[in-house]
């Protein structure tokens, strides 16, 4: 079981928003420590999409962003297209186990 | 431009060690302000961190594989190696490097992965 817990899959039409949840605890999310996303593509490696829970690296379309609240993180993703269909990570740090760690990913389809 | 790249055997067998590279470019190994971790991917399954080393020589390890894991680093051959011990067919993976961002100690994001080598663990 990931220490970050994500729904399985999401899937929604084109045009459509989606939001993908990040679940974590007192020792991680809710510790403050930032919420990290990367998007997995078939068969590619993983890249980064959100750092620091809200920001976009050069090149990430503002169709993709992060938010934080507590014990939880979301992506949400606006405009869905149908190349935005990946595997979603959300990743931050954890004290007790003083380890980063992900969570189990989320396989968004479009519709 | 920075780049990773993942090297190592493509097979390995049961019991055995296993020994990755990883070889980057465009940065430093010794910028204060970035680090290297491993990440695995089982075929099919969820990102599992592994471990992480900092450019002051920090290392930090997966609660659940710390037994088996060592990670060094070689900054004149721009070189982080992993050493995995005790193989088994439950190991077989696709492991990446990537650099890793630091936000404070501890706290860090993987803003430039390799492309990953494939790993299988089979007699």
């Amino acid at each position: 079981q990931s220490v970050l817990t994500q729904p399985p899959s999401v899937s929604e039409a084109p045009g459509q928003r989606v939001t993908i949840s990040c679940t974590g605890s007192s020792s991680n999310i809710g510790a403050g420590y930032d919420v990290h996303w990367y998007q997995q593509l078939p068969g590619t490696a993983p890249k980064l999409l959100i750092y620091g829970n809200n920001n976009r690296p050069s090149g990430v379309p503002d169709r993709f962003s992060g938010s934080k609240s507590g014990t939880s993180a979301s992506l949400a993703i606006t405009g869905l297209q149908v190349e935005d269909e990946a595997d979603y990570y959300c990743q931050s740090y954890d004290s007790s186990l003083s380890a980063s760690v992900f969570g189990g990913g989320t396989k968004l389809t479009v519709l | 431009q920075v780049t990773l790249k993942e090297s190592g055997p493509v097979l390995v067998k049961p019991t055995e060690t296993l020994t990755l590279t990883c070889t980057v470019s465009g940065f430093s190994l010794n910028n204060a302000r970035t680090g290297v971790s491993w990440i695995r991917q089982p075929p099919g399954k969820a990102l599992e961190w592994l471990a992480h080393i900092s450019s002051n020589d920090e290392e930090s390890y997966s609660t659940s594989l710390k037994s088996r894991l060592t990670i060094s680093k070689d900054t004149s051959k721009s070189q982080v190696v992993l050493t995995m011990t005790s193989m088994d067919p439950v190991d077989t993976a696709t492991y990446y490097c990537a650099r890793n961002y630091i936000i404070v100690a501890g706290d860090y994001y993987m803003d430039v992965w390799g492309i990953g080598t494939t790993v299988t663990v089979s007699s």
